[in-house]
């Protein structure tokens, strides 16, 4: 039981340029989100899943996009990266409203 | 909106010593959850303990317990008996009944001396 998979761990990227951060959970979670974590400003929650096909904006969606084409995976995707996206990214799942989210390890970006 | 207040950035204490790391949060829900996260240096998020709304009683976790006080919307975290492994930025999260997602502090940085 892996729990929730990030890759990669850390990236370096230069403006403009495009990648995509994956996220899977082996946990069968219908809940899925991305947070991005700054210094002295917690975690922000960039998009969120409550089901496959299903995917909503959270606080600081704008230059992130994401889809769920199934349960397990939800890759977020940097379109065109700025020096303002270098943060820290979590992934997380949980089973139900009811409980706490389960995190991924984290990918440190750093757009030059 | 949703809104978690952490008031003190850092703290210290002394190992064996216990620790009260404070949390406000604003809401109009009446259904709710509450949950106080671990980041070790690590930088894994580690879930700590978690509250109902709707129960009176704190919850707790072996060192670790809560004083939630739903009137004065305040969810404090007690260690009791610090080790040095509980040096970490620690985070209350909240979420509602309804919705998916977390509304997290800015957090408190818990230094554990000797």
């Amino acid at each position: 039981n892996a729990g929730v998979t990030q890759t990669p761990k850390f990236q370096v990227l230069k403006t403009g340029q495009s990648m995509t951060l994956q996220c899977a959970q082996d946990m069968n979670h219908e809940y899925m989100s991305w947070y991005r974590q700054d210094p002295g400003m917690g975690l922000r929650l960039i998009h969120y899943s409550v089901g496959a096909g299903i995917t909503d904006q959270g606080e600081v969606p704008n230059g992130y996009n994401v889809s769920r084409s199934t349960t397990e995976d939800f890759p977020l995707r940097l379109l065109s990266a700025a020096p303002s996206q270098t943060s820290v990214y979590f992934c997380a799942s949980s089973y139900s409203n009811l409980y706490g989210y389960t995190f991924g390890s984290g990918t440190r970006l750093t757009v030059v | 909106a949703q809104t978690v207040t952490q008031s003190q950035p850092e703290m210290s204490v002394q190992e064996a010593e216990t620790v009260t790391l404070s949390c406000t949060y604003d809401t109009s829900e009446s259904d709710y959850y509450l949950f106080w996260y671990k980041q070790p240096p690590s930088r894994q998020m580690i879930l700590v303990i978690r509250q109902e709304a709707y129960k009176q009683q704190n919850a707790t976790e072996n060192r670790f317990s809560v004083n939630f006080q739903k009137a004065a919307k305040s969810f404090s975290l007690k260690i009791s008996d610090s080790q040095l492994g509980d040096a970490a930025m620690y985070f209350c999260a909240y979420r509602t009944g309804t919705a998916s997602k977390l509304t997290f502090g800015t957090g408190t940085r818990l230094q554990v001396t000797l």
